[in-house]
């Protein structure tokens, strides 16, 4: 199975600043990486498909990039609707891998 | 609209079984693969299952292999989970995801709100 390593675990940062998650596979899966964001009591929601696709209706501050086995998510400006936990998918074979998942916190 | 609505999710003792149901519209069902994606309390997110638009093709993690079987029922716009020989360990929300593809590429586009499983005795 492929493994999947986000860091870090959790990230308190103010709104307004940059943020980066970063993830990595254990293995190369080419651009097949997904990013989620997952509020408490929510479903996640999709954010970017082949590692940087943006998907509709998410706002442009998101973004992905990387291939292989580093990939980062990256928040250019951090909107307190943004506090969440994220998580990164592998799609390049089955079993599907998640993250862990990265909590950002309000600083 | 696309709309999933899990149900079924309940209270079982260990080794007991349970079926969980995703209803789905607002798009061509049988033309989606459909996938279930587990969280236990307080964890991270964990895929369970897959399968094709068709139905033909099922697959599993290696964690409930032998003991979980999904299906669905194209005609009533349905994905099951058929759940038996329950463990502790199984406890979790069970949220039925469809599975989005662009050429190569897929991912979970669209999600239920999740039914609740609790193993305990």
């Amino acid at each position: 199975d492929i493994q999947m390593t986000q860091s870090p675990f959790s990230l308190s940062a103010s709104v307004g600043v940059r943020v980066t998650i970063t993830c990595r596979a254990s293995q190369s899966i080419r651009t097949y990486l997904n990013w989620y964001q997952q509020k408490p009591g929510r479903a996640p929601n999709l954010l970017i498909y082949a590692a940087s696709s943006l998907q509709s209706g998410v706002p442009s501050r998101f973004s992905g990039s990387g291939s292989g086995t580093d990939f980062t998510l990256t928040i250019s400006s951090l909107q307190p609707e943004d506090f969440a936990t994220y998580y990164c998918q592998q799609s390049y074979s089955t079993p599907y891998t998640f993250g862990q998942g990265t909590k950002l916190e309000i600083k | 609209e696309v709309h999933l609505v899990e149900s079924g999710g309940g209270l079982v003792q260990p080794g007991g079984s349970l079926r969980l149901s995703c209803a789905a519209s607002g798009f061509t069902f049988s033309s989606y693969a459909m996938s279930w994606v587990r969280q236990a309390p307080g964890k991270g997110l964990e895929w369970v299952s897959g399968i094709s638009g068709s139905g033909n093709s099922t697959y599993y993690a290696d964690s409930v292999k032998g003991r979980f079987t999904v299906s669905r029922d194209n005609s009533k716009n349905t994905l099951s989970l058929q759940m038996n020989s329950l463990r502790a360990e199984d406890t979790a929300v069970y949220f039925c995801a469809s599975v989005g593809r662009i050429q190569l590429w897929n991912y979970f586009d669209y999600w239920g709100q999740g039914t609740l499983v609790t193993v305990s005795s």
